[in-house]
């Protein structure tokens, strides 16, 4: 399975933008670039996912590098409700298991 | 539509017990994962079934099983608990079979004394 690094964590203050990062430099060509996050006693919630283009949803951009290698998540005005566990993962498309890292603990300061 | 169920919230066993966990996939979805949670191993795949089929299966000993209904409703269990086996099981369903998207259950807390 391919890794991805994250950071440990990162703050942030509310209704500012925010760029979590990931590192995935071992990418293949069919990996998909997936986001999820886990709020406080919740199980996770997909955020968004891409292979190639940037791509937009109503919670967060995706920004993807031209070499694929790298990727970042884009909330664009952080709420308290933003603060979780972010996780990057790649998952080819049919793949049926998505492995999970540490992730991104993102703290949003009021 | 309604979203993944997971039942029980919350459960207390002893060691040497089983235990069965129930999840109900949202409507139209046939496909159900198994993940379970630990603060030392985070999230780890357990299996997943598509139909009635388990399609694939992760790393953990034969004590961990599980099923799929015809109704795409999943059970898992887990024989002769060790303490180790304390941790969140988090159940996702999906539309099919390689569909991209994972919806995850808000999860069954076990704890194992």
């Amino acid at each position: 399975d391919a890794k991805t690094t994250q950071p440990n964590s990162m703050e942030s203050n509310e209704e500012e933008p925010v760029h979590l990062p990931c590192n995935h430099s071992t990418i293949s060509g069919t990996d998909y670039i997936h986001w999820y996050r886990q709020l406080p006693s919740q199980g996770p919630e997909y955020v968004i996912h891409g292979l190639t283009s940037n791509v937009n949803n109503r919670m967060a951009s995706l920004a993807i590098a031209e070499d694929r290698k790298s990727s970042t998540l884009i909330l664009h005005r952080a709420t308290l409700r933003d603060a979780a566990v972010y996780y990057c993962i790649l998952s080819q498309g049919g793949s049926e298991k998505l492995v999970f890292g540490k992730g991104t603990k993102l703290t949003v300061n009021p | 539509k309604a979203g993944v169920t997971q039942t029980p919230r919350y459960l207390i066993k002893t060691r040497g017990q089983q235990v069965t966990l129930s999840c109900s996939p949202i409507s139209g979805h046939r496909s159900v994962s198994w993940y379970q949670q630990t603060p030392g191993q985070g999230l780890q795949f357990l299996f997943e079934y598509f139909s009635e089929t388990q399609r694939n299966k992760g790393n953990f000993p034969g004590r961990f099983s599980g099923r799929q209904f015809s109704n795409s409703r999943s059970e898992m269990n887990v024989s002769t608990l060790e303490l180790g086996d304390s941790a969140l099981y988090l159940c996702a369903s999906r539309g099919g079979y390689g569909a991209e998207t994972q919806y995850f259950g808000p999860g069954t807390r076990l704890l194992v004394l």
